[in-house]
């Protein structure tokens, strides 16, 4: 079974501070990482892909990926409260006949504070 | 508006109808997905077609499910003889490459009685 994980949360921060969401993954020949953000009722949407080894930028978010260590992460700079959210990490399935379907883990629910 | 849209919104039926969602991917991407989600959890995969075919397909996609495809356009997601266990958010998903970015529909959120 391949395993995406993530730490549920809460992951509580205030306004301005740099949130940190950690994401790690089993399967080795994964390729294609990516973030979703989720409000509550709501579908995810898609905020940052990865493909290589170390960081991507994009406005306020930062993406990190560390394949040796099996290991992505997700930096968001002077949080708002409209990022309270829950965060997603999704992996692709990859095997010879998929269309890299995506392995999610469940979330980590982000709340920042005023 | 040219991302996903999916078809219904929201959907209540008894226990053992049958219900038919439809999915209309971004108009250029060849590749569309369907995903399934329960409180708390992350979406999970159902299956995958590119263009008109099927080309995957989940364990969890029972005999009771089937979705088409057939011009390779909007797709079909039908549940028969629904069961409880199907309440959940049904996700569709469209993207333009293989291992390339999925951007996701609304959703169609199924409550089964």
């Amino acid at each position: 079974q391949k395993e995406v994980e993530q730490n549920s949360g809460p992951l509580s921060v205030p306004e301005g501070a740099i949130a940190s969401l950690n994401c790690t993954y089993s399967d080795r020949v994964s390729q294609s990482f990516f973030w979703y953000r989720q409000y509550s009722g709501k579908s995810p949407e898609l905020i940052m892909s990865i493909y290589s080894n170390g960081d991507k930028e994009d406005g306020r978010f930062t993406a990190q990926l560390n394949k040796a260590s099996q290991y992505v992460s997700l930096l968001i700079r002077d949080s708002q409260p409209s990022d309270s959210a829950t965060y997603l990490c999704a992996v692709n399935g990859l095997n010879s006949n998929s269309g890299y379907a995506l392995n999610f883990g469940k979330g980590t629910s982000l709340l920042v504070t005023p | 508006d040219t991302g996903v849209s999916q078809d219904p919104r929201h959907k209540i039926t008894k226990r053992g109808q049958n219900v038919t969602f439809r999915c209309d991917p971004i108009s250029e991407h060849n590749r569309l997905y369907w995903y399934r989600q329960t409180l708390g959890q992350g979406p999970e995969f159902l299956t995958y077609f590119q263009n008109e075919a099927q080309l995957e397909k989940s364990r969890l996609l029972s005999d009771r499910f089937s979705a088409e495809r057939p011009k390779g356009s909007f797709s079909t997601l039908e549940i028969q003889r629904t069961e409880q266990g199907d309440s959940a958010m049904y996700l569709c998903a469209s993207s333009l490459a293989r291992g390339s970015e999925q951007f996701f529909g609304p959703g169609t959120r199924l409550t089964v009685l």
